[in-house]
């Protein structure tokens, strides 16, 4: 079993939709949990950052953690074909260097 | 631009070749992370130095080698290509041993071995 699932799509919404990206994971360990957002044949960006259970918001973003069902989702709201990306969910824990990653969910926003 | 470079954009050589991929961290990061990204694999982690030591080992392959060099500019060496090492190889970098603020990644070297 791997230690970050995510649903690798391919997911395809309308322009204007609410779009809910989701990851489970296995290791209770992890304490903070980021959203990469790569484009075509780019490197992955840092899109949210959050440490612990809860809601964080950025703009069009909300990034959610719930420690307790071990499972983080992102919403993004009113899409954008700009938004059109593969989108990777990552955690870690502050005693380690290395980072995990999901497969990556590919999104696309129609217009 | 992230502020992480890699060289070169694309590579494509034959099995059994060794290749070096280039990699200069964000001004002021002293980690450098790599990692592999292939289509069935997703984003594995190989290795992360950090102000000239190794830090943390991954799925690296006895084949494959690293170093970071006093100007903290890294290098992976890959040798005894085969088909399968086919894949984009990332380079990230952090300002500290941990990572607990997330990476900034570089742009790849997309490697393909024929």
């Amino acid at each position: 079993q791997k230690e970050v699932e995510q649903d690798p799509g391919p997911l395809s919404v309308p322009e204007g939709a609410i779009v809910s990206l989701n990851c489970t994971y296995s290791n209770s360990a992890f304490q903070y949990f980021m959203w990469y957002r790569q484009y075509s044949r780019k490197g992955p960006e840092l899109l949210m950052y959050t440490y612990s259970s809860g809601n964080k918001e950025d703009g069009r973003f909300t990034a959610q953690v719930d420690k307790s069902s071990k499972y983080i989702s992102l919403f993004i709201r009113d899409s954008q074909p700009s938004d059109s990306a593969t989108y990777l969910c990552a955690m870690g824990y502050s005693s380690a260097s290395k980072i995990i990653f999901g497969s990556g969910t590919r999104l696309s926003i129609r217009p | 631009d992230s502020g992480v470079t890699q060289t070169p954009k694309h590579l494509i050589t034959a099995t059994g070749q060794r290749v070096t991929l280039r990699c200069s961290p964000r001004s002021g990061d002293l980690s450098v992370y790599w990692y592999q990204q292939s289509l069935d694999q997703g984003l594995q982690f190989l290795i992360q130095y950090y102000n000239g030591e190794e830090r943390a080992k991954g799925n690296i392959l006895e084949r494959f080698s690293a170093q970071q060099f006093p100007d903290l500019h890294s290098e992976l060496n890959l040798s005894s290509l085969e088909l399968g090492d086919s894949a984009l190889y990332f380079c990230a970098s952090s300002g500290g041993q941990l990572a607990s603020y997330g990476y900034t990644f570089g742009s790849g070297t997309r490697l393909t071995v024929v």
